[in-house]
């Protein structure tokens, strides 16, 4: 079966310090990959989202970079942290392909800049 | 503009009472929509997802229905448990891959 995994759960992050978020799936190949950012009372953001390895599409200007350095590895970085970076972001995958394919969410992980 | 609205915002309902959450969507091309439920600080879980064609989904004690005429879909909870406490989103697919969320309806069963 198709797991994924999210790491660190939590951090807490001082202003102009760089982040690295960790998403991995396992279980399947060539699955699309998708970073989203939820704020407190509005719905999921799509921040970048990934067809395949090196392959990277930006929905948002912003303070992040996202890189998918292998098929099933995909990770959300920052050089240097705005407060307005703050809050829960989550990684998800689909399979490959167009059509209602279902979309299966990591566990998230809480970002608070201070 | 690719709109997803949700309501209500919050609700409060007695364990073992039935519940109806609901949806509407200015989403087009329209290609399917779906309903997630989200634990505080979790990932959402899917729930069910429709296409166009399809009016009523269910999954166990959830049941969705879709009226793609009016642009509208419910989720009906029957016999809540406090288990079901949680935020249940709705998302709306036009065709390809970006998908367009609702800000959720924040559901508290209580005993």
């Amino acid at each position: 079966s198709q797991t994924i995994h999210q790491w660190p759960a939590t951090l807490v992050q001082p202003v102009g310090s760089p982040l690295s978020l960790e998403c991995t799936v396992e279980g399947t190949s060539n699955p699309n990959l998708y970073w989203y950012r939820q704020a407190a009372g509005r719905g999921l953001q799509l921040l970048f989202y990934s067809v395949g390895i090196g392959q990277i599409s930006s929905e948002v200007p912003q303070n992040l970079s996202a890189s998918r350095p292998q098929d099933r590895q995909f990770i959300l970085s920052s050089k240097k942290l705005l407060l307005s970076d703050s809050g829960f972001y989550l990684c998800a995958w689909s399979a490959s392909g167009t059509g209602a394919r279902e979309l299966f969410f990591g566990e998230g992980s809480r970002l608070t800049v201070l | 503009k690719n709109q997803v609205e949700q309501s209500p915002q919050s609700l409060i309902i007695l364990e073992g009472k039935n519940c109806t959450l609901q949806c509407n969507y200015t989403v087009s091309p329209f290609s399917n929509l779906r309903w997630y439920k989200q634990d505080t600080g979790r990932g959402p879980v899917s729930l069910t997802i429709m296409t166009f064609s399809e009016n009523t989904k269910s999954n166990g004690r959830y049941t969705a229905t879709l009226d793609a005429d009016t642009k509208q879909s419910s989720l009906h909870i029957t016999a809540s448990q406090l288990s079901d406490s949680a935020s249940y989103i709705c998302v709306v697919s036009p065709f390809g891959n970006k998908l367009v969320f609702g800000a959720g309806t924040i559901l508290r069963v209580k005993s």
